[in-house]
């Protein structure tokens, strides 16, 4: 079964501090998609990154990079040098057909 | 260009009653799925819809239906409305390729007394 896991459900932080959010996930597929987003207190839930499964190549965009690791089945998402706008819950989530499969979240609070 | 928009934001039903809510997709996109967001949980996939019929199903009752009508729009339905149907249902639109990023709308925050 699929299934995603991120065992940190808060973190609390101060401004400029670096953080990572963790993600580990299963599935028995060799061909598959794992995502990013990122739901403010508005709700909308926010793309932030895919990746394939053939791709390991970690990713930086601007303060966040991404860590992907088929070896430990996990896709860890980093933000440096945190801001107050970064405060949100963080989803990870899995797609092996093209449905999504979330994890429980992150939330994440960064204070000044 | 309009992103996916929801509608109502927020609706507040009785046991046992009926609810549509409604989702216009972003524009380009012929693909909408469903997910009901209970608090402190992460989405759940309930549809999807492509071509006007039920592409893929998650784990939900019957009580839960839906719809996309020519213009890629879609509505939810859910009948005999529980307790345990309070959420935020949020609609989500792709090109409906694999792999596709999902945008996503507000959502509609639905309240059961």
């Amino acid at each position: 079964a699929q299934k995603v896991t991120q065992a940190q459900t808060e973190i609390s932080v101060v401004e400029k501090e670096d953080v990572t959010l963790d993600c580990v996930y299963e599935t028995r597929d060799t061909t598959y998609y794992l995502f990013w987003y990122k739901q403010p207190p508005s709700g909308e839930l926010v793309f932030l990154i895919r990746r394939n499964s053939f791709d390991e190549q970690n990713e930086i965009s601007g303060r966040y990079s991404w860590n992907f690791q088929k070896s430990t089945s996990s896709f860890n998402f980093t933000i440096t040098a945190s801001q107050v706008v970064d405060s949100a819950v963080y989803f990870c989530a899995l797609s092996e057909t093209d449905k999504l499969i979330f994890g429980t979240g992150t939330r994440l609070q960064v204070f000044p | 260009d309009a992103g996916v928009t929801q509608s109502p934001t927020h609706l507040i039903k009785t046991r046992g009653q009926q609810v549509t809510l409604r989702c216009s997709p972003k524009s380009g996109h012929d693909t909408v799925s469903w997910y009901q967001q209970a608090l402190g949980q992460g989405p759940q996939f309930i549809f999807q819809y492509y071509e006007e019929e039920e592409r893929q199903r998650g784990n939900f009752p019957d009580r839960f239906s839906g719809h996309q009508f020519p213009n890629y729009s879609s509505e939810l339905n859910v009948n005999a409305l529980l307790l345990g149907d309070s959420a935020l249902y949020l609609c989500a639109s792709s090109l409906g390729s694999l792999g596709s990023p999902l945008h996503f709308g507000n959502g509609t925050r639905l309240t059961v007394t």
